[in-house]
């Protein structure tokens, strides 16, 4: 079974603290992904990446950046948080360029912004 | 208007039933349409996926593509409470080459006992 871990379960940080949530896989996928889910609004990508050390803006990049330094690995970082990215935030990976290959997400992270 | 709908619910079925989850899409070039079901506080599993026209079934699971209407359906048989949860429908747009997947907000149901 493809495993997603994600580093932290629960966070609180304060506003303007720098936070990085650290996504690891163990299937070599390729593709890796960050979400965040709130009430109302669902899945909303934030960044993704195809390949070690390339990234694309999702759909709600602002705020956020992301590293690739390893293919296994997928890091989130909020460079100066704020209260609006109290959120759930989901990790995914996804093997090969497939148009059906599906996304195996980790089990969360709350971030909580003070 | 919004990529994917879906009904929020919730949507409440006795035990044993048939529970129909519906979602509609707006980019009628999409390829590929997921269906993933989260539990309360739980990250979002694969049920299954379809691609072409017409039905899938897995075990109690079945998948309804329809692309003229633009819609494709989830249906549970026999439902059971442990089917209550979240389902969230997801598609991939025509204009990516992966999985970019576009979420749903998802429908809730509930299985009474």
């Amino acid at each position: 079974d493809v495993k997603v871990t994600q580093s932290s379960r629960y966070l609180v940080k304060r506003t303007g603290e720098k936070v990085f949530l650290e996504c690891v896989q163990d299937m070599d996928h390729e593709n890796m992904f960050w979400y965040r889910q709130d009430p109302g609004l669902g899945l909303r990508l934030i960044y993704f990446s195809y390949d070690v050390k390339m990234k694309e803006k999702g759909d709600i990049p602002e705020g956020y950046s992301v590293s690739r330094e390893k293919k296994e690995r997928f890091s989130l970082i909020l460079e100066s948080a704020s209260t609006n990215q109290t959120s759930m935030y989901l990790c995914a990976s996804s093997w090969g360029q497939g148009a059906v290959s599906p996304l195996h997400f980790g089990n969360g992270t709350r971030l909580t912004v003070t | 208007q919004k990529e994917v709908e879906q009904n929020s619910g919730p949507l409440s079925v006795p035990e044993g039933a048939i529970a129909s989850l519906n979602c509609t899409y707006s980019d009628r070039g999409s390829q590929s349409f997921f269906w993933y079901r989260q539990y309360s506080g739980k990250s979002p599993e694969l049920i299954m996926f379809i691609y072409s026209n017409g039905d899938k079934e897995d075990g109690r699971f079945t998948a309804q593509l329809n692309k003229a209407s633009q819609y494709v359906s989830l249906l549970i048989r026999d439902s059971q409470p442990s089917d209550s949860a979240t389902y969230l429908c997801a598609v991939n747009p025509s204009n990516t080459g992966f999985q970019k997947l576009v979420f749903g907000t998802g429908t809730r149901l509930l299985v009474s006992p």
